[in-house]
């Protein structure tokens, strides 16, 4: 079936840093890629998208590319700040027309001043 | 526009009991999916809702229901609770963003504690 595999958290940076968050994902066809922000006592943010092999998806300074080759959707922000302390979730839908997401197990980001 | 919204926020019941959580989704959304979120098995899909039709499930045992109304809002039904059913329930709701197929819109979620 399908699955998303997420790198292990926490991940603690000092602001400014560079952040890289993988995701790598198993699935048939041709699923559509998401990365969800979940700041705490709240529920899911949509933080980016793609849905086609070699696109890029971009929202508030973070990035992630399709790799269809690798199975890969990694995200990446140049320069992180305190308020991007939250836990991050890759996800897959894997059809159009059903609309399951398959998430991630979260990786929680902490970034001190 | 107003977001998906889900009443109640927070919920405390006994073992045995039945619940019913609420969702209503963003206006002009069609599609409502609900979630559950739990610590140890993380975020796993209930079921979609999409026109008063149950169009996907996920592998929940049948405590587990709900039901669609003609205004897209969407129940939960949990019956004969077990304290593994201690969770936060979320609900989603969709719609088609054209050539990039869907995206799903979250609402805070119900925390459901079970004593």
């Amino acid at each position: 079936g399908d699955s998303v595999t997420q790198m292990e958290g926490p991940v603690t940076l000092s602001e400014e840093a560079f952040l890289t968050i993988n995701c790598t994902y198993t699935a048939t066809g041709y699923p559509s890629l998401f990365w969800y922000v979940q700041y705490p006592g709240e529920g899911l943010q949509l933080l980016l998208k793609a849905t086609k092999a070699d696109d890029k998806g971009s929202n508030k300074g973070f990035e992630a590319t399709y790799r269809k080759e690798t199975t890969s959707f990694h995200l990446e922000k140049g320069s992180v700040q305190v308020s991007d302390s939250a836990v991050y979730f890759c996800a897959l839908s894997a059809n159009f027309g059903n609309e399951k997401l398959t998430f991630g197990t979260g990786t929680r980001l902490t970034i001190i001043p | 526009k107003a977001g998906v919204t889900q009443t109640p926020r927070y919920l405390i019941k006994t073992r045995g009991q039945q619940v019913t959580l609420s969702c209503s989704p963003i206006s002009g959304h069609r599609s409502v999916s609900w979630y559950q979120q739990t610590p140890g098995q993380g975020l796993q899909f209930l079921f979609e809702y999409f026109s008063e039709t149950q169009r996907n499930k996920g592998n929940f045992p049948g405590r587990f229901s709900g039901r669609q109304f003609s205004n897209s809002r969407s129940e939960m039904n949990v019956s004969t609770l077990e304290l593994g059913d201690s969770a936060l329930y979320l609900c989603a709701s969709s719609f088609n963003s054209g050539a990039g197929g869907y995206e799903q819109y979250f609402g805070p979620g119900t925390r459901l504690t079970v004593t």
